[in-house]
């Protein structure tokens, strides 16, 4: 299985709504990574887990946060995002984070997000 | 500042001739390069990587090569195909680290 999985595909949330997205990865990889882009700008890096703890938050607002339940498993829990929090958020997943000496990283197909 | 470039925005091509899309940085302190591509409504798809021991690395259609002295790199295809049409983007990292910089992107087009 050399797949990264990401549910919903799509959400469109209200400022107040609290949700969360998911992603799942088989791969037995240890490092995982919460991406956001937005139309015509490359992925931008959120929050990296290494096995199975937060490693980088990159200064991102605590609106988002994360969770990794387990080595296979990545959440990113919303509460009160703006408009401007709409984007496609990505997960990835690579063999570690910094141990190794290149570390491909693999990307799910994205949730898409619409803050109303 | 923008540490990794794509200069051209978009490329066309015809179906079977070569693609070739840049790459620039400027930190000379990367020493691991990505070429991935996108389709629309999809993630980044891994294509193909180069350490900076090397000047050139080859799978497929898909060549890359480095040039560290102009701090460089391009990937080509050969032959293109209409479906190599996507948005390709390179990154840029340092070995043993999380973190890749990831280039503004270029949509290439090969037109059947």
């Amino acid at each position: 299985d050399t797949e990264v999985t990401q549910t919903p595909k799509h959400l469109v949330m209200g400022m107040t709504n609290k949700k969360s997205l998911k992603c799942e990865q088989h791969m037995g990889h240890r490092a995982m990574y919460w991406y956001k882009q937005k139309a015509k700008k490359p992925p931008e890096l959120m929050f990296v887990y290494s096995y199975e703890k937060l490693s980088i938050n990159e200064s991102v607002p605590s609106r988002f946060s994360p969770e990794c339940p387990n080595s296979s498993l990545l959440n990113l829990h919303l509460h009160a995002l703006q408009p401007e929090d709409s984007a496609l958020y990505l997960c990835a997943s690579s063999q570690d984070a910094a141990g190794s000496s290149y570390n491909e990283q693999f990307f799910g197909p994205g949730t898409r997000l619409t803050v109303l | 500042d923008q540490q990794v470039k794509q200069n051209s925005p978009s490329l066309s091509v015809q179906e079977g001739r070569i693609s070739i899309l840049n790459c620039d940085y400027t930190n000379s302190m990367f020493d691991y390069f990505l070429w991935y591509k996108k389709y629309p409504a999809e993630g980044p798809t891994f294509l193909i990587s180069i350490s900076s021991i090397k000047d050139k690395n080859e799978d497929g259609r898909f060549t890359v090569f480095l040039n560290k002295s102009a701090k460089h790199l391009s990937l080509h295809i050969v032959p293109s195909q209409p479906g190599d049409s996507a948005v390709y983007f390179c990154a840029a990292s340092f070995s043993g680290t999380y973190k890749y910089i990831f280039g503004t992107g270029t949509r290439l087009k090969v037109l059947a």
